[in-house]
């Protein structure tokens, strides 16, 4: 079962605009991390965000956690044709750091 | 080396055969997983392994035994699966670095697409 729900569950978007997930979780957390998939291919982890921080960046990947919402979001500035993939955030699901489950995933398609 | 290496990396197998998924990391991961995804689903945990015992099974269907015979390798034994366990299955595994294991990074393996006929 999923710990958490993305939003839109599909986003498509213009080369060079900026694209904006979400993902909100039920349970409290240690860290909430962000992977991308493409098609038919294994996941890539883009990014760790611990629940002490509020905001996180990596090139062009902007990553915020509101622990008080139960929310996160990733925002990819200047989107490539490249950045077409499926978007995942990922949380655990107990105290153990074993119970890894994903959200629902956005499928963000970028049009030349 | 942030490497998980699965084989193979597309399987075609009959109702009626055993045939087996394996995961190999050189990471000294002392956690491995397994997950099944379904098209346009994410990834659904099946087996957990922490130093080579199994410590979660999400109540994933007998035809399906994994087994840790060491610390580098995870398999996934198949036998009798149904045509809806086609599917792809992702290898990942984490490292124990820190006091905080669940504030490790979780590597993916590229998958093993399946498809029962």
């Amino acid at each position: 079962s999923q710990q958490g729900e993305e939003d839109p569950q599909a986003l498509s978007i213009q080369e060079g605009e900026n694209a904006t997930m979400n993902c909100s979780y039920k349970t409290s957390i240690n860290n909430l991390q962000w992977y991308r998939q493409n098609s038919g291919r294994g996941l890539v982890h883009l990014i760790l965000i611990r629940s002490n921080e509020r905001e996180k960046h990596s090139g062009r990947l902007r990553v915020t956690l509101d622990t008080s919402k139960k929310s996160s979001s990733l925002l990819i500035t200047a989107s490539r044709a490249a950045d077409t993939a499926s978007y995942f955030c990922a949380t655990y699901r107990d105290n153990y750091g074993q119970n890894f489950v994903f959200g629902p995933g956005t499928r963000l398609s970028v049009l030349p | 080396d942030t490497e998980v290496t699965q084989t193979p990396k597309h399987l075609v197998m009959g109702m009626t055969n055993k045939k087996s998924l394996k995961c190999e990391q050189h990471m000294g991961h002392r956690a491995m997983y397994w997950y099944k995804q379904k098209a346009k689903k994410p990834p659904e945990l099946m087996f957990v392994y922490s130093y080579e015992k199994l410590s979660i099974n999400e109540s994933v269907p007998s035809r399906f035994s994994p087994e840790c015979p060491n610390s580098s390798l995870l398999n996934l034994h198949l036998h009798a699966l149904q045509p809806e366990d086609s599917a792809l299955y992702l290898c990942a595994s984490r490292g124990d670095r820190g006091p905080d294991r669940s504030g490790n990074t979780i590597y993916f393996g590229e998958g093993s697409w399946l498809t029962v006929v």
